[in-house]
């Protein structure tokens, strides 16, 4: 089956524009997770969704980030007027059940890198 | 919230050598241990886990041990091959915030010599 997919891979956006990034998790997956990865580091939790309902949104580093995932499936992560320190790889996971099931196997798109210019 | 070190930053083995990788953490509520690999450019992928209740897992060439006493658990690589070469994460839930989100480590990038 497929696994978790992201669009775009490769995102080049000005200073100041608005992007949206994509999330297909896998089918039937219950949680669903945004990371910020920055340039040699490891994955920096954003937001969490369980099904459609976002659970917890702690990471957001500013109000300019916004995230949806309107019918428990596909999730949108929005970022408004970007700036230079916006610039990594956000990469988006899902997991079958709902966290507070216990942790289980967190399953990793491929990514999109940012790059604000 | 929970704090997770991990070193060393850099790992470089000759092939067929062993690779030990450490972590620690702050939070002694935490319970399950993820180790990731990642490649050049890809996804990260689990490549094992350990929960509270046992204190070693391996699954082939790889291991996990854990020391809730301590607070740190290793990954342990043995027979090392040229395919290992990769940046890997420890990982563990942060229960000081709302939903016990993973806090990753900064990661080993590891270099296997042929």
């Amino acid at each position: 089956g497929a696994g978790v997919s992201q669009s775009p891979r490769y995102k080049v956006a000005k200073r100041g524009q608005d992007v949206a990034l994509r999330c297909d998790p896998i089918s039937g997956h219950v949680s669903l997770f945004w990371y910020q990865q920055a340039l040699g580091q490891g994955p920096e939790f954003l937001t969490y969704f369980q099904n459609e309902a976002q659970l917890d949104k702690s990471g957001l580093p500013s109000d300019r980030f916004f995230a949806e995932r309107p019918e428990g499936s596909v999730s949108t992560l929005k970022i408004q007027r970007t700036q230079q320190e916006d610039s990594a790889v956000y990469l988006c996971a899902s997991s079958l059940r709902a966290r507070t099931s216990g942790h289980n196997e967190q399953f990793f798109g491929p990514g999109t890198r940012l790059t604000v210019l | 919230g929970e704090n997770v070190e991990q070193h060393p930053s850099t790992l470089s083995v000759q092939e067929g050598d062993s690779a030990v990788i450490k972590c620690t953490y702050s939070d002694s509520a935490s319970n399950y241990f993820p180790w990731y690999k990642q490649e050049l450019g890809k996804r990260p992928q689990l490549i094992i886990d350990i929960r509270s209740n046992v204190g070693e897992k391996k699954d082939q060439r790889i291991a996990v041990t854990l020391n809730k006493t301590a607070k740190h658990f290793s990954l342990h690589i043995t027979e090392t091959q040229p395919e290992d070469s990769a940046v890997y994460f420890c990982a563990s839930p942060n229960y000081g915030g709302s939903q016990g989100n993973l806090i990753f480590g900064k990661g080993t990038k590891l270099s296997v010599k042929p």
